[in-house]
């Protein structure tokens, strides 16, 4: 089957940090990637969606100043959370496709900001 | 815009018993409907899906119909089992034609399953 890293699992950093995720396909190659922000007891809320080689979309209300998207190559994307806040304490989520196919989900990183 | 409502958890049943998930779904077209679920310490996996009114996704002894008149998806399993036991998104995606869309996911609905 396909599937979907992120690195770290978790991470704890202090207040005006900035901190990267990782999201690679370790068996395919993802044309697109989005990433999720999930809060807790609420649904996954789409943040941003990020074809290879091409400047991210980000959804309305995201800002993309603070949360930089890099889709550097077609099976790694980075999620950096610049000058991070515990406000931006959350479960960072990313998937990927193939071809605007089925997404395939990451397991998921816990960010926890002092 | 685009939502999907599911039915708050944690749903706490025993081995055997009859499973209903209900969902429903806000949008402005025709959307993709999803059912994923999440098993401790995983990813989301998609369990089943279905593209267009009327049809069923069925997958592991899980079925949902597309309901368009009810603007409904809901989940159900004649059987369940302990190993069964997730939490399972409802979801939907519209087809904007240029491309893959994100999906747009309801809250998720905890399941355990009591032996």
């Amino acid at each position: 089957g396909a599937v979907v890293s992120q690195h770290p699992s978790r991470v704890i950093c202090k207040s005006g940090t900035s901190v990267k995720i990782e999201c690679r396909s370790l068996d395919f190659q993802a044309t697109t990637m989005f990433w999720y922000r999930q809060f807790p007891k609420k649904s996954l809320m789409l943040m941003a969606t990020s074809n290879e080689g091409s400047k991210a979309t980000y959804e309305q209300g995201v800002e993309k100043d603070k949360f930089l998207i890099n889709h550097a190559s077609l099976t790694l994307s980075t999620l950096t959370v610049t000058s991070a806040h515990p406000e931006d304490s959350s479960f960072y989520i990313c998937s990927a496709s193939r071809n605007g196919n089925e997404q395939f989900f990451g397991p998921g990183t816990r960010l926890t900001v002092l | 815009g685009d939502s999907v409502t599911q039915m708050e958890g944690p749903v706490t049943l025993s081995e055997e018993a009859f499973l209903t998930i209900n969902c429903t779904y806000t949008a402005t077209g025709y959307p993709s409907l999803f059912w994923y679920v999440q098993y401790p310490g995983e990813g989301l996996q998609l369990l089943l899906k279905a593209t267009k009114a009327d049809d069923k996704g069925s997958n592991k002894g899980f079925e949902a119909t597309y309901r368009k008149e009810t603007t409904s998806f809901h989940l159900e399993k004649g059987s369940v089992q302990v190993s069964d036991s997730a939490v399972y998104f409802c979801a939907l995606k519209m087809y904007s034609g240029g491309g893959a869309d994100g999906l747009t996911f309801g809250k998720g609905t905890h399941l355990i399953i009591q032996p």
